[in-house]
């Protein structure tokens, strides 16, 4: 079974500051992972993905993110945020194979832009 | 190209009616996957299909709920004799093949679905 714990529901950054959002992920075998942001009333849109090689991934809006194996975690970061990265973030975890194709879910973080 | 089209994106259903979801995959994709989203919480994972097959319902309530995806068509999610508990935003996803973790999955608006 697998299963992904986000630290925190809530998160306030001043624009400019960075963005850390923490995940945790349980998998007995060698993970996926992925971060999605949902705007309000919108779908998910993928922000990176990890697979396999490089343990540090950029996506898309300038976010980042890097598989750290014994730490079990996947935390999603940006230098320096902007207004517009007021969103719903969602890290998800997903199995290989035919275990591959069913996310898990965290319980998503929601990230306030003060200016 | 377009997306994953969902409709309707909004749908009004009063309990003990019932509700039909529909899900458009992206052009070339042939695998759907639904997903709710209760108030408050995450998004939890339903079903898995191909077309004219179901693969995985290991995450769909016993009674109630079903899913088809026809050789033609939208896929469809079917809530019968919906409750105020099904209200919830309800997601399809659609990704190109069986190897869906190589590709991610594509996600749709989502149709958010009130019982009153």
């Amino acid at each position: 079974a697998q299963s992904v714990t986000q630290l925190g529901s809530h998160v306030s950054v001043s624009e400019g500051a960075l963005v850390l959002l923490r995940c945790n992920y349980s998998s007995s075998v060698p993970p996926y992972l992925f971060w999605y942001v949902q705007y309000p009333n919108q779908g998910l849109q993928l922000l990176l993905k990890y697979t396999t090689g490089a343990t540090l991934v950029k996506g898309i809006n300038g976010f980042e993110a890097e598989f750290k194996k014994s730490e079990t975690s996947f935390h999603l970061t940006k230098p320096s945020a902007h207004m517009s990265d007021a969103a719903e973030y969602f890290c998800a975890v997903s199995g290989r194979g035919a275990a591959g194709n069913k996310l898990t879910f965290g319980g998503g973080t929601r990230v306030l832009v003060k200016p | 190209n377009a997306g994953v089209m969902q409709n309707p994106r909004h749908l009004v259903r009063r309990r003990g009616q019932e509700a039909r979801l529909r899900c458009s995959p992206m052009k070339g994709h042939s695998h759907v996957y639904w997903y709710r989203q209760l108030p408050e919480e995450g998004l939890k994972f339903m079903v898995y299909l191909q077309k004219e097959n179901i693969i995985d319902e290991s995450g769909m309530p016993k009674e109630r709920f079903s899913a088809e995806f026809p050789k033609e068509g939208p896929s469809i999610l079917r809530i019968q004799q919906v409750v105020r508990g099904d209200s919830a935003a309800y997601f399809c996803a659609s990704s190109p093949s069986g190897q869906a973790p190589e590709y991610g999955q594509y996600f749709g608006p989502g149709t958010r679905l009130t019982v009153t």
